[in-house]
């Protein structure tokens, strides 16, 4: 069984930056995938990307492709969400989820993200 | 980006009846769409994966069909926990994107 968990919440000023983190446990080969989605209130889920923490490879949505970063750190089997020049639209729930190419298997409990001014 | 659209966005529903809502893909994607439940102050969960494969440990009340641009979800007797929101999700192209959304709630 896999399990992730994530940072606490956060509260950012408008123009800053975040970085929320996601443990991983369990097998990492049958969910090659770890994958952020993000949920804005009153709205639906949205995909930001994935990294593959085998090859370190990335794939951002053209959305997000200039303020965002995902990566892995192998030693503590962590990944890392860096959203640049926030605004009050990304106060948003943020998951990371493991799973194939296109799903997403197993989620993390969430990180509330404010951004006010 | 392919655009999925689910109806409808809500509906009433008692414990034991038989519910079933749609999802549209603006495109063909086959059978690469899945279906999530999203409950208040929790996680998304995935039940159905590829159109009609039920996820692990999901009830068999739960099932899933279509393929192409039209897919059909069914919870065949309502049960208390499932009162929810769900989501279907495209896996056929980048970026991968989610419908709307159907809330079910109590009548």
């Amino acid at each position: 069984q896999m399990q992730l968990v994530q940072s606490g919440a956060e509260v950012k000023r408008t123009g800053s930056s975040v970085k929320v983190s996601c443990e991983t446990s369990g097998d990492p080969f049958t969910y090659r995938y770890l994958h952020w989605v993000r949920q804005a209130p009153g709205r639906t889920l949205e995909w930001m990307g994935w990294i593959t923490p085998f090859t370190d490879n990335t794939n951002y949505a053209q959305k997000f492709q200039d303020r965002v970063t995902i990566t892995w750190d192998r030693s503590v089997s962590t990944a890392y969400l860096v959203l640049n020049s926030l605004k009050s639209a990304d106060t948003a729930m943020y998951y990371c989820a493991r799973g194939r190419r296109g799903s997403f298997h197993y989620w993390g409990q969430g990180t509330l993200v404010t951004v006010s001014s | 980006d392919i655009q999925m659209t689910q109806s409808p966005s809500s509906l009433s529903a008692s414990v034991g009846d038989r519910v079933t809502f749609t999802c549209q893909a603006s495109q063909g994607i086959s059978r690469s769409l899945n279906w999530y439940q999203k409950r208040p102050g929790k996680a998304p969960k995935l039940l159905i994966y590829d159109a009609s494969n039920l996820a692990t440990g999901v009830p068999s009340r739960f099932s899933g069909s279509g393929s192409g641009t039209h897919f059909t979800f069914t919870i065949s007797s309502l049960q208390p926990e499932d009162f929810a929101a769900y989501y279907c999700q495209q896996s056929d192209n980048l970026p991968l994107t989610f419908g709307g959304g159907t809330k079910v709630d109590i009548k």
